[in-house]
């Protein structure tokens, strides 16, 4: 079974800080995924990463995939209010449409 | 990407009874995926629903617990049956993300409490 340990769990911080969000695996992943849930919704997909030692940029996201591919992180920049949710990871394995999710970090960007 | 319409968004419901929920996506898709969400957990994996086959389930999720329809190309619905109060939790349905390889699209998820 293939486990994802995503840490911290949970993050308050205060506008403009940056901040970092683990996701580690004893395992290998295919591809790897980030995503932001808020409130009542599903989740929204943030980003991918497939190759390992990939970097990815979104604005003020970095997402980083581990050259062994079992690990990756998120990393935010001057935080907002608005970046406020829940951040879960999810690793494909070898079928690449099963998920392993992570438990998540609950973050809260206080202005 | 696909945009998913999931329904009841939310719904309490007595023990022993049963919730059949609902997703209906905006393309055809070949596969669709029901997850659930518990409180403090991580989302989990209940079944993989084909059109024309029987859905595939995941270790610890069974058919008649969790019988799953998938009738055509666009619509699929998953029904948690007799349930307990065990069974609260948030449900969620999903398909692949057509703007990006390997992402996946959620619903907006079906809050379940069981009273």
């Amino acid at each position: 079974t293939q486990l994802l340990e995503q840490s911290p769990q949970f993050l308050s911080i205060q506008e403009g800080e940056n901040l970092t969000v683990y996701c580690n695996s004893s395992s290998v992943f295919s591809s790897l995924q980030w995503y932001r849930q808020e409130p009542g919704e599903g989740p929204v997909l943030l980003v991918t990463v497939v190759t390992g030692g990939e970097v990815k940029k979104l604005k003020r996201l970095t997402f980083q995939f581990g050259d062994a591919r079992k690990d990756s992180s998120l990393h935010i920049t001057a935080a907002q209010p608005g970046d406020t949710g829940l951040y879960l990871c999810a690793g494909a394995g070898g079928s690449n449409y099963k998920l392993t999710f992570g438990k998540g970090t609950l973050l809260t960007v206080n202005p | 990407s696909a945009v998913i319409s999931q329904k009841p968004s939310r719904d309490i419901c007595q023990r022993g009874t049963s919730l059949t929920i609902q997703c209906q996506v905006d393309s055809q898709v070949t596969m669709m995926f029901w997850y659930r969400q518990q409180p403090g957990q991580s989302l989990t994996l209940i079944a993989t629903a084909n059109q024309g086959s029987e859905a595939t389930y995941e270790s610890g999720f069974v058919i008649d617990k969790f019988p799953i329809s998938r009738p055509n190309l666009t619509f699929s619905t998953l029904t948690v049956s007799n349930m307990s109060p065990e069974d609260s939790s948030i449900y969620l349905c999903s398909v692949e993300d057509t703007r990006e390889a390997y992402g996946y699209t959620f619903g907006s998820g079906t809050r379940l409490t069981v009273v």
